[in-house]
């Protein structure tokens, strides 16, 4: 069974850094592509970053750009999000998601709350 | 960016019936469309890849349909569990953009 286990959210103050992680499992996840999505509280969804299997492609939304990093290790079946320099429009629930052009599976998703 | 715009935002339904959910695009997307599913309190499932593939475990009564800008998700004959959120998105160009969303409500 494909699992997609999201932590490291919390509260943040403005202007600070927070790191959420995505543990992968019931896949090889070496052969997937990566996606993190976010949902403002009562809104829609918004795509905020891509990578590729090996990490050789990582794509960004302009919102985010400059700001976060995606990355991942494949050893470890687990993907992140850096995030710095967090702002108010920033506080969502992050879902990660496999695949590449369509999101076949999500996880539960973090909440990320940036206030000071 | 490719902008989805979804119609209409709210529908009001009967059990049983057929409806038609719309989502056109800005600009071509051939038909890299995807359709997700997302109840309250749950993550978004996907329910139609590629405007018109059907997922495994999905239930028949959902089809898609259209290619190049304008797309439909159709329920055939639908039900109480259905009452969710239906977003479109499209996964041709970068950013990935999703629609607005339509909810679905009990009329």
């Amino acid at each position: 069974e494909v699992q997609l286990v999201e932590s490291g959210g919390g509260l943040v103050q403005p202007g600070r850094s927070l790191k959420l992680s995505c543990l992968a499992s019931g896949f090889t996840f070496s052969n997937y592509g990566m996606n993190w999505i976010r949902q403002a509280p009562g809104k829609g969804l918004e795509w905020v970053a891509s990578i590729s299997s090996s990490s050789s492609y990582i794509y960004y939304a302009d919102t985010v750009k400059g700001r976060f990093t995606i990355s991942r290790d494949n050893a470890k079946n687990t993907l992140y999000l850096q995030m710095t320099s967090l702002r108010s429009e920033d506080t969502a629930l992050y879902y990660c998601a496999r695949s590449e052009s369509y999101f076949d599976y999500w996880g539960q998703g973090v909440m990320v709350t940036v206030s000071s | 960016d490719v902008v989805l715009t979804q119609s209409p935002a709210t529908l009001s339904v009967t059990p049983g019936e057929r409806i038609s959910l719309s989502c056109r695009a800005s600009e071509s997307v051939d038909t890299y469309l995807h359709w997700y599913q997302q109840k309250p309190n749950e993550s978004p499932r996907l329910l139609i890849k590629y405007a018109s593939q059907s997922i495994s475990g999905i239930p028949s009564r959902f089809s898609g349909s259209g290619s190049g800008t304008d797309f439909t998700l159709s329920i055939n004959g639908v039900e109480l569990e259905d009452l969710s959120i239906y977003y479109c998105q499209q996964g041709n160009s970068l950013p990935f953009t999703f629609g607005s969303g339509t909810k679905l409500e009990i009329k």
